[in-house]
């Protein structure tokens, strides 16, 4: 156990619906980091927040929007889904703040099928 | 802004030689560059990092990189590979969002091999 949590582990749906993909960083953990992974663009960098801020923008397309609580946990919302929406979603969070010099520790991801 | 590239798909090694995987990357100014491990149907796992200070970096499992200044390469190497090494290898580099806070960038990953 890495120590950050990703709900659910699977997730199937149909196209044009809406999900939400959740993850809890571990604990101390300010920063919380959205990854996509698929098999043909590799692992792409969607968003970030920082204790409850937004900080940076990846790749994330406009059907697709993210939050973080006072609690630290974070949601990733898919909406208007896509057969080419399906991938590993992983959350990750960052060792020492944001800094970039610690490491991310990610969470076991949450495969989306869009069918 | 910063990239690595990993050049091989895949990589096969015979159980008990010397493995290593390559990354090579392009940076202005230091660059902080990281390897990260995935298992099937896992989520990435960090293996080592490069900050600055010695050139071959230790990590975990018996992993260590080396980082060359010249050949801008942080290739990741192991004396003997065992079978469980068998996964999915990314490089990382750190990069600064527009924000001026800091993400990685990572590789297309490697697929290694070690075959019994």
């Amino acid at each position: 156990d890495s120590g950050v949590t990703q709900t659910p582990k699977h997730l199937i749906t149909a196209t044009g619906q809406r999900v939400t993909l959740r993850c809890s960083p571990r604990s101390g953990d300010l920063s919380v980091y959205w990854y996509q992974q698929s098999l043909d663009q590799g692992l792409q960098f969607l968003i970030q927040y920082y204790n409850g801020e937004e900080r940076a923008k990846g790749n994330i397309l406009e059907r697709f929007s993210a939050q973080q609580f006072p609690d630290l946990h974070s949601e990733l919302n898919l909406s208007s889904l896509e057969l080419g929406d399906s991938a590993l979603y992983f959350c990750a969070s960052s060792v020492e703040g944001d800094r970039g010099r610690g490491g991310y520790t990610f969470g076991s991801g949450t495969r989306l099928t869009v069918v | 802004a910063q990239s690595v590239a990993q050049p091989e798909d895949q990589v096969n090694v015979a159980e008990g030689n010397p493995l290593t995987v390559k990354c090579t990357y392009s940076v202005s100014g230091n660059p902080y560059l990281f390897w990260y491990v995935q298992y099937p149907n896992r989520g990435l796992q960090f293996l080592l990092k490069y900050i600055t200070g010695d050139n071959l970096v230790k990590g975990s499992y018996g992993f260590e990189a080396e980082f060359n200044k010249s050949q801008t390469s942080f290739h990741l190497k192991k004396p003997s590979a065992l079978v469980s090494d068998s996964a999915l290898y990314f490089c990382a580099v750190r990069d600064t969002t527009t924000s001026g806070t800091y993400k990685y960038i990572f590789g297309t990953g490697t697929r290694l091999k070690v075959l019994a």
